[in-house]
């Protein structure tokens, strides 16, 4: 069966940095989603990753490696309203998207 | 986990005609769920909020009358795609709320409905 695992609740420190692991066994890839999801909100898109490597984009910055089947979200400077729920979501080979449950990240002062 | 499926997958149809896309929770009932439609650069936009047994709340800008959106039981909505149009090709995803016995909310996502329009 096709899944994506991600860890259910972190908690980090205001000003530090985290890492949201996200591993996946699909049938196909055809790319890699981080969306940021506020409590009572849409979800917002935060990266698209296909090819393997690091992308940067501000304080928030996503990994893919193909090969292992994993990708992490590194979000730096933490601000307390980086406080939401970060979902990760592939694209599989019929282009349907197989989501992660989600990772609550808790910032605290 | 709880599952939310979508069906169907993939749909071309011509233009004019109307498409209807269903939204299931598979294991658990979903007293409210919701419409997406993700844009080419990837972001999600919040359609409406499908309340079971009530009308659908639509965001600003989304015409009720051509996206019709139907909640009839506690595990079913669907998404009518009125008189389409080739703008109208998108993917849609639906996603439902679990609301545990202890007041946990969890939002779950299907797998998205591509539409093409010709």
């Amino acid at each position: 069966g096709q899944n994506i695992d991600q860890p259910t609740e972190m908690t980090a420190t205001e000003g530090a940095i985290v890492q949201i692991n996200c591993t996946y066994q699909t049938s196909g890839f055809n790319g890699l989603f981080w969306y940021q999801q506020h409590a009572g909100e849409a979800p917002t898109f935060l990266s698209y990753n296909v090819l393997d490597g690091l992308e940067e984009k501000g304080r928030f910055s996503s990994f893919l490696s193909r090969s292992k089947g994993y990708s992490y979200l590194l979000l730096k400077e933490l601000q307390m309203k980086d406080s939401a729920s970060y979902l990760c979501a592939v694209m599989d080979s019929n282009y349907q998207l197989i989501w992660g449950a989600g990772t609550k990240l808790i910032i605290k002062p | 986990g709880a599952v939310v499926s979508q069906h169907p997958s993939w749909v071309i149809c011509k233009s004019g005609t109307s498409v209807k896309i269903e939204c299931r929770s598979l294991d658990f009932q979903a007293t409210t769920m919701f419409w997406y439609r993700q844009f080419p650069k990837k972001s999600l936009m919040l359609m409406a909020t499908s309340n079971e047994g009530s009308k659908a709340t639509y965001e600003q800008g989304v015409e009720k009358d051509k996206f019709l959106i139907n909640h009839a039981s506690l595990t079913l909505s669907t998404l009518t795609v009125t008189s389409a149009h080739p703008e109208d090709s998108s993917f849609y995803i639906c996603s439902a709320k679990e609301v545990t016995d202890g007041g946990r909310e969890t939002q779950y996502f299907g797998p998205g409905t591509r539409l093409l329009v010709l």
